[in-house]
């Protein structure tokens, strides 16, 4: 059974400060990695993707992935109290698999102003 | 702009009744998934499908099954509804892999089975 292991949290941060969101999976074999962003009731919408070690940047959203480790995780830098939501990791499975996302339970970020 | 169109969002069913959940995408892609999302358990697969006809089981199968006679529509079934099956249901699209695609999500079914 793969698995994506994420902390539950809630995790809280002070506006303006950094929020780090840590994902570990267990298929060494994994290729492909998301970040995605829940508001409360609504669906899960995409914010980041990697497929390569090292680090990716996209505005205030920094993913980094170690796949020797099985190791990725999401930074926001100067967090705003629109950041508050759950955020679901998710890995592409290998080989047979293909095709299929396994998701974390998510972790609960909340952003104090 | 991408588009996954659930027509059913908020829905009440009696224990026994089958249920369908329709969603269609515009997007033209071939893979398609139903998953349930509940409290403490995150997402869970229930069917994928990786092109029309086509079908393949997720982690939890049991009690649905699943249509996907045209590639824009996926259909999911619950053949009768029990309370255990109250739950958001998310449906997604994807179009075959290159790096850099990635599911999209519909704005999600909520079931209640009473």
């Amino acid at each position: 059974q793969k698995e994506v292991e994420q902390n539950s949290g809630p995790l809280s941060v002070p506006e303006g400060a950094i929020a780090s969101l840590n994902c570990t999976y267990s298929d060494r074999g994994s290729q492909s990695f998301f970040w995605y962003r829940q508001y409360s009731g609504k669906s899960p919408e995409l914010i980041m993707s990697i497929y390569s070690n090292g680090d990716k940047e996209d505005g205030r959203f920094t993913a980094q992935l170690n796949k020797a480790s099985q190791y990725v995780s999401l930074l926001i830098r100067d967090s705003q109290p629109s950041d508050s939501a759950t955020y679901l990791c998710a890995v592409e499975a290998s080989g047979a698999g293909s095709y299929q996302l396994t998701f974390g339970k998510g972790t609960k970020l909340s952003v104090i102003p | 702009d991408v588009k996954v169109t659930q027509s059913s969002r908020y829905l009440v069913k009696r224990t026994g009744e089958k249920v369908f959940l329709e969603c269609v995408q515009d997007m033209d892609h071939e893979n398609m998934f139903w998953y349930r999302q509940d409290p403490g358990l995150g997402l869970r697969l229930i069917y994928f499908s990786y092109d029309v006809k086509m079908k393949e089981k997720g982690d939890i199968p049991e009690g649905y099954s699943v249509s996907r006679e045209k590639k824009e529509r996926f259909s999911l079934i619950l053949e009768s509804a029990s309370t255990n099956q109250t739950s958001m249901y998310l449906c997604a699209s994807r179009a075959l892999g290159y790096e850099g695609n990635t599911i999209y999500f519909g704005e999600g079914s909520w079931l209640t089975v009473v």
